[in-house]
């Protein structure tokens, strides 16, 4: 069965520190993942996506991800964390199977930036 | 390119009532999702409308019903509202017409349903 886990529902580091949201999913076929981020009373809004072309993926704001099939792992990094980077994240999989096409999300971390 | 449009931002209702939601597609995109972020859950996916057919349901009961309409604009119903139902309700859009699970959803900024 399709599923996502995100470890760690809050995360906090200091300005400048290294980002690092953990994001694993299971999955019965090649997936496709995603990252979005939500800032209070917004919607989603797509950081990032992978869909099997390069492993190593740039997304907006800095942010990248790096899927490793071996770990079933798509965890998001930011080298320097940002005030403005304090939200929730999410980590989603879709994938198309049994003629109809799922999203899955994680359950979110929310990510505080200490000054 | 207008986003995703959700109405209204906020509807305050009392236990027993109905609620209706309202989401516009980006122009172009055809499917359209609902999720419901209650507090501490996470998203939950409610409903799929694809080319104006109900596609897939999440675990909600009956009551949680919606249409997608010919220019692909959506509803969603809740009857009969609980106190459990208060959360903010997200819609999503896309192209797929259910080939193509690369798409990224693209997100309204919520309805905030509060029952009192």
């Amino acid at each position: 069965a399709q599923s996502v886990t995100q470890l760690g529902s809050h995360v906090s580091v200091s300005e400048g520190a290294l980002v690092l949201l953990r994001c694993n999913y299971s999955s019965s076929v090649p997936p496709y993942l995603f990252w979005y981020v939500q800032y209070p009373n917004q919607g989603l809004q797509l950081l990032l996506k992978y869909t099997s072309a390069a492993t190593l993926v740039k997304g907006i704001n800095g942010f990248e991800a790096e899927f490793k099939k071996s770990e079933t792992s798509f965890h998001l990094t930011k080298p320097s964390a940002h005030m403005s980077d304090a939200a929730e994240y999410f980590c989603a999989v879709s994938e198309f199977t049994s003629g109809t096409y799922k999203y899955i999300f994680g359950t979110g971390t929310r990510l505080k930036v200490l000054a | 390119e207008a986003g995703v449009t959700q109405s209204p931002t906020h509807l305050i209702k009392t236990r027993g009532q109905q609620a209706t939601l309202r989401c516009s597609p980006i122009s172009g995109h055809t499917s359209v999702y609902w999720y419901q972020q209650a507090l501490g859950l996470g998203l939950q996916f409610l409903l799929w409308y694809d080319e104006g057919e109900e596609r897939n349901r999440g675990n909600f009961p009956p009551r949680f019903s919606g249409r997608q309409f010919p220019n692909y604009s959506s509803e969603l119903n809740v009857n009969a509202l609980e106190l459990e139902d208060s959360a903010l309700y997200l819609c999503a859009t896309d192209r797929t017409g259910g080939d193509d699970s690369n798409q990224p959803q693209h997100f309204g900024d919520g309805t905030r349903l509060s029952i009192l």
